[in-house]
């Protein structure tokens, strides 16, 4: 079955423990991306690589790391998480990113930063 | 002021009705729109896009782009409880650009 998988899809840590959210995708595509998304704030970009080796930030970086190692993994890093990166987070894979690809999501992430 | 506007409802309506959800935007550089459907505790999947101006219809689902007046539509008709979910439009200016999306609204379509 294609899909996106995250792991894990639940998580409590305190500030500045180092965490990390995986990210994986078997459809092949070259491109994938974080989001975080927000009450009355909508999905925000966070993160996206075009493909291996190959990332760049979206809308709300401050905070976040990732790598792009091997096309089908994508995680996302948090060096020193704080309150306010408390969120749902989502993981998205499309072909190659182009105008009408379609963006495949995962089940979410919640994270609270306590 | 949001690059793009979405009323976060909730919206609630009877079975059988047709529902209008629709986004402004302020970027005139969007060509790409989108709506996704959210169940809650899933993840978004996309419903419709729409390349530049126009109108494109699937099934009960009809989306609309007017560029003129950076408003986009989708119209629901003959709506069912499930399609009771929250909806998002998203959109991007060129292919491979990051996509932003509106706030979501909240649709209840009650038996």
């Amino acid at each position: 079955e294609a899909q996106v998988t995250q792991n894990p899809r639940y998580l409590i840590t305190v500030t500045g423990k180092k965490l990390t959210v995986t990210c994986s995708q078997n459809m092949n595509h070259e491109y994938m991306s974080w989001y975080r998304q927000d009450p009355g704030l909508g999905l925000r970009q966070i993160y996206y690589s075009m493909n291996v080796e190959v990332t760049d930030k979206g809308d709300v970086p401050e905070g976040y790391k990732v790598s792009r190692k091997e096309k089908r993994n994508f995680p996302l890093i948090l060096e020193s998480p704080s309150p306010n990166q408390t969120s749902l987070y989502f993981c998205a894979s499309s072909l190659a990113g182009g105008g009408t690809d379609t963006q495949y999501f995962g089940p979410g992430t919640r994270l609270t930063v306590l | 002021q949001k690059e793009v506007e979405q009323d976060p409802g909730p919206l609630s309506v009877p079975e059988g009705a047709i529902v209008s959800l629709n986004c402004t935007y302020s970027n005139s550089a969007f060509q790409y729109f989108m709506w996704y459907r959210q169940y809650s505790r899933k993840g978004p999947e996309l419903l419709m896009y729409t390349y530049s101006s126009g109108n494109k219809e699937d099934g009960r689902f009809t989306a609309q782009v007017d560029k003129s007046s950076k408003y986009i539509s989708l119209f629901i008709r003959d709506s069912q409880p499930s399609d009771s979910a929250t909806y998002l439009c998203a959109m991007k200016a060129n292919a491979g650009n990051m996509l932003t999306f509106g706030g979501g609204t909240r649709l209840m379509v009650k038996p």
